[in-house]
């Protein structure tokens, strides 16, 4: 129990194009996930916090009309990498919250590689 | 505000060898305390979490961690290192509420020499 997946595992796309990433708790129900960026050889940086049926909550620094987030339903979030430039090429990981367990504790997808021509 | 700092970007230690990687938080709230391991190219494994229980904290993989308060410290030990723990381990902390966003450390890279 308790999987995440995301969707594409990996995406190449030109400069100026969008780019949509989906991440979705498979067995179970997210009110919350985060999104996170990695690059090479760094740690995870917090994006945002994604709550459904809510705008997102996004942290200091993070531009929120280029890195929409959509919380649609209780098993999706969408991150969209609007305009994307080489600089946005990174890693990028959610995680997701099952609402229906009490402990703390997040749940990794396995990650979706963008690459930005 | 919560952080978390990781003594040594990288840790090499022999096969067989104790595995011993530092984490030291700050939280001006009794926090969760957490221990990730990252594969290339995968997602994060959850591998131990504090949660205010018992301060000795036993994992997967063999591995284990104490909470120790006085020294704000959830250090990551392993009697044995195994080649198949070579990975990056990100500590963690969160405030302990629900739902509550969780903070990482820069990480620790291990190697295992055979």
């Amino acid at each position: 129990g308790a999987v995440v997946s995301q969707h594409p595992s990996w995406v190449i796309c030109k400069s100026g194009t969008s780019v949509k990433i989906e991440c979705r708790s498979l067995d179970f129900q997210a009110t919350t996930m985060f999104w996170y960026r990695q690059f090479p050889k760094q740690s995870l940086m917090l994006m945002a916090t994604s709550n459904e049926g809510s705008k997102a909550t996004y942290e200091q620094g993070v531009e929120k009309d280029k890195f929409l987030i959509n919380h649609a339903s209780l098993t999706l979030s969408t991150l969209t990498v609007t305009s994307a430039h080489p600089e946005d090429s990174s890693f990028y990981i959610c995680s997701a919250f099952d609402s229906g367990r009490a402990i703390n504790e997040q749940f990794f997808g396995p990650g979706t590689r963008l690459t930005v021509l | 505000a919560q952080s978390v700092t990781q003594l040594g970007s990288h840790v090499s230690v022999s096969e067989g060898a104790l595995v011993l990687l530092r984490c030291n938080y700050s939280s001006s709230v009794p926090p969760y305390l957490f221990w990730y391991v990252q594969y290339p190219n995968q997602g994060l494994q959850l591998l131990l979490k504090y949660t205010s229980a018992a301060t000795l904290v036993k994992g997967i993989n063999g591995f284990e961690a104490e909470f120790k308060k006085s020294e704000t410290s959830f250090h990551l030990t392993k009697p044995s290192a195994h080649m198949s723990d070579a990975a990056e381990y990100f500590c963690a902390v969160s405030e302990g509420t629900s739902y509550d966003k969780v903070i990482f450390g820069p990480g620790t890279s291990l190697s295992v020499i055979p």
